[in-house]
């Protein structure tokens, strides 16, 4: 087990196009959150999956923002339409429920840049 | 009010002192508390958890907690320039429920 994956590491875009980011939890791991995270700042929750469910989306996560876990296993994070406030750091994060005696286990983001 | 709290800093502490990291919290139903520590341009990494009031040791690194004073803190003893990061204060539960949100993060700073 290789911990959490996240692809690609850096993505430069223009605004306007669409960017789709790909995480693959630690295979035991039933739960997966992305956040974001913006400089000088701790990551904002986005959104969560148990298994293949959606179970909660932040409200900061607009129209623009869809994610996805197909059976339950790796998910997807796609921008449409991206605005340079979307630059950020895209964080994938894993664990097993109950799962918060455990915290949370990281990937190494996903740094997006929209010019 | 921000769920959870922490200085900003920087905070810079000579090399072999005791930093001292703290956090306060809004929800009164939190619990589970959390330290992690980022690196620049990393991700963040579980240093510590605690769950009950009290304080809980792991090697140089002591986390306290005091639900009463919805209150949690991080002291590194023997402070290394290696420790030099963003140490972000993280809760979960109450009305957070399943997902852990986390403080602005410290900045500290440990020189040589």
């Amino acid at each position: 087990d290789t911990g959490v994956s996240q692809d690609p590491r850096h993505k430069i875009t223009k605004r306007g196009q669409n960017v789709t980011f790909r995480c693959d939890p630690i295979s035991e791991h039933n739960r997966l959150y992305w956040y974001r995270q913006t400089l000088g700042q701790g990551p904002e929750f986005l959104t969560y999956f148990q298994n293949e469910a959606q179970l909660e989306k932040s409200r900061l996560l607009s129209d623009r923002f869809s994610a996805e876990r197909p059976k339950g296993s790796f998910s997807t994070l796609e921008i449409q339409r991206t605005e340079q406030g979307d630059s950020a750091m895209y964080l994938c994060a894993s664990s097993f429920s109950p799962g918060l005696n455990y915290g949370y286990t990281f990937g190494s983001g996903t740094r997006l840049t929209v010019v | 009010q921000k769920e959870v709290e922490q200085n900003s800093g920087p905070l810079s502490v000579p090399e072999g002192a005791i930093a001292s990291l703290n956090c306060t919290y809004s929800d009164r139903g939190s619990q589970s508390f959390f330290w992690y520590r980022q690196y620049s341009g990393k991700s963040p990494e579980l240093i510590m958890s605690i769950y009950s009031n009290g304080d809980k040791e792991d090697g140089r690194f002591t986390a306290q907690l005091n639900k009463a004073s919805q209150y949690v803190s991080l002291l590194i003893r023997d402070s290394q320039p290696s420790d030099s990061a963003t140490y972000l204060c993280a809760v979960a539960g109450g009305t957070s429920y399943d997902k852990v949100i986390f403080g602005p993060g410290t900045s500290l700073s440990v020189i040589p």
